[in-house]
């Protein structure tokens, strides 16, 4: 049971590249949702999945594109990198019970992304 | 605006004794809280939840307190381990449109001296 697992782990890009970064979780989850980590900023979300094609803008979505195709992948796209956009990108996946919001997220271990 | 603050980006604490982490919040509609716990190089990690129901929760070493009042939440780690030396992030959500979001704080650094 691999849990959340996110690709590539380090990728280091040229300002103006494209790229995405892929979340596969095999929990079965509905919700997903992709955050970078800044130094002292804390954990942002960028944007976020209820469930198999459906999307939502979080706090910080400006550059960034997603899609959730299948139930088991969430896409976070960058079309023109930028160097603020150097981060690690973490994505977690949540599952809820009868309709309740709670439930914790589980998290992938990170990618490394440089924007040069 | 950060709605999720966590006012100490660091913290040392002697081996054996109390680690207390402190979380306050601004949006009066969170209502479910957890901590996560990160090591370098690792994704965060949950530790323990709360909701707005209880104002105690209790799993091992660990207790979260919560005073809605004050919005002010605080993790308690007795005894404190080297192990237990990591970043540790609170977050919140709650009803309405951050329903389905979860804030997080800037992150507290615990070292456990041993």
């Amino acid at each position: 049971n691999a849990g959340v697992t996110q690709t590539p782990k380090f990728r280091v890009l040229k300002t103006g590249q494209s790229m995405t970064l892929l979340c596969a979780q095999d929990m079965n989850h509905e919700y997903m949702y992709w955050y970078r980590q800044d130094p002292g900023m804390g954990l942002r979300l960028i944007h976020y999945s209820v469930g198999e094609g459906t999307t939502a803008k979080g706090e910080v979505p400006d550059g960034y594109n997603v899609s959730r195709l299948k139930k088991q992948n969430f896409l976070l796209g960058l079309e023109s990198a930028a160097p603020s956009q150097t981060s690690v990108y973490f994505c977690a996946s949540r599952q809820t019970s009868g309709g309740a919001r709670t439930g914790e997220l589980f998290f992938g271990e990170g990618s490394r992304l440089t924007v040069l | 605006d950060q709605q999720v603050k966590q006012n100490s980006p660091s913290l040392s604490v002697q081996e054996g004794r109390i680690s207390i982490l402190n979380c306050d919040y601004t949006n009066s509609m969170f209502d479910y809280f957890l901590w996560y716990k990160k090591y370098p190089a690792e994704g965060p990690t949950f530790l323990i939840s709360i909701s707005s129901i209880k104002d105690k929760n209790e799993d091992g070493r660990f207790t979260v307190f919560l005073n809605k009042s004050a919005k002010h939440l605080s993790l308690h780690i007795v005894p404190s381990q080297p192990g237990d030396s990591a970043v540790y992030f609170c977050a919140a959500s709650g009803g309405g449109n951050t329903g389905n979001q979860f804030y997080f704080g800037t992150g507290t650094s615990l070292t456990v001296i041993p």
